[in-house]
């Protein structure tokens, strides 16, 4: 696609439930990123993947939180047992390849998680 | 603990005046720095970058000055206009082969006024 879609745009969650955010990166970027933007912060690293691997998944923040990528395109950020403390947006970016610098992201329009 | 440090919530100019944002940072193996901007809803656009062997570099209306021994920067825009109101984000990456991985401030709301 034209930019990086993210799916819902906005989600409400209850406490203790499941939940599954989607980003769509642009068609033939081998890089993705997900970071995190809580209220009145930066966005802050989660994790990144170069094709199909996670090759660093320092910043997710415990165990509850998961990230796939299966085919290398579409990934899926997963948290279990949602917490009041993960309602935050949640951003998602690719490039082309793992550019230094961070200059070539193109980041979605985030996922708001509200977290009830 | 910060290693991006944005200290000015918001900054309010008029337009056709020059609008700078500051920001510092405290790891010295960051190399590489960029600003982005973030309009409500949106996620953030890259603006404009600068390596550490450069002090200065400028795009159009849109500079950013690097000072390594105060790890300080800055980014200047003149003249401000009021499509340039957004939130501003200053970033870094470097250090240890994880330059993929940005660090960001918490950003500065800027307003210009027509």
């Amino acid at each position: 696609g034209a930019g990086v879609s993210q799916t819902p745009s906005n989600k409400v969650t209850e406490k203790g439930k499941y939940v599954e955010l989607r980003c769509d990166p642009i068609s033939g970027h081998t890089a993705l990123y997900w970071y995190r933007q809580s209220l009145g912060q930066g966005p802050e690293f989660l994790i990144y993947f170069q094709g199909t691997g996670a090759a660093d998944d320092s910043g997710l923040p415990n165990d509850r939180f998961f990230a796939v990528r299966p085919e290398g395109s579409v990934s899926t950020l997963k948290i279990q047992r949602t917490e009041r403390g993960d309602s935050a947006v949640y951003l998602c970016a690719s490039s082309l390849i793992h550019r230094g610098g961070g200059e070539g992201y193109t980041f979605g329009s985030g996922t708001r998680l509200t977290v009830v | 603990d910060q290693q991006v440090k944005q200290n000015s919530p918001s900054l309010s100019v008029q337009e056709g005046r020059i609008s700078i944002l500051n920001c510092d940072y405290t790891n010295s193996m960051f190399d590489y720095f960029l600003w982005y901007k973030k309009y409500p809803a949106e996620g953030p656009t890259f603006l404009i970058s600068i390596s550490s062997i450069k002090d200065k570099n400028e795009d159009g209306r849109f500079t950013v000055f690097l000072n390594k021994s105060a790890k300080h920067l800055s980014l200047h825009i003149v003249p401000s206009q009021p499509g340039d109101s957004a939130v501003y984000f200053c970033a870094a990456s470097g250090g240890g082969g994880s330059n993929y991985k940005l660090t960001f401030g918490k950003g500065t709301l800027l307003t210009v006024n027509p």
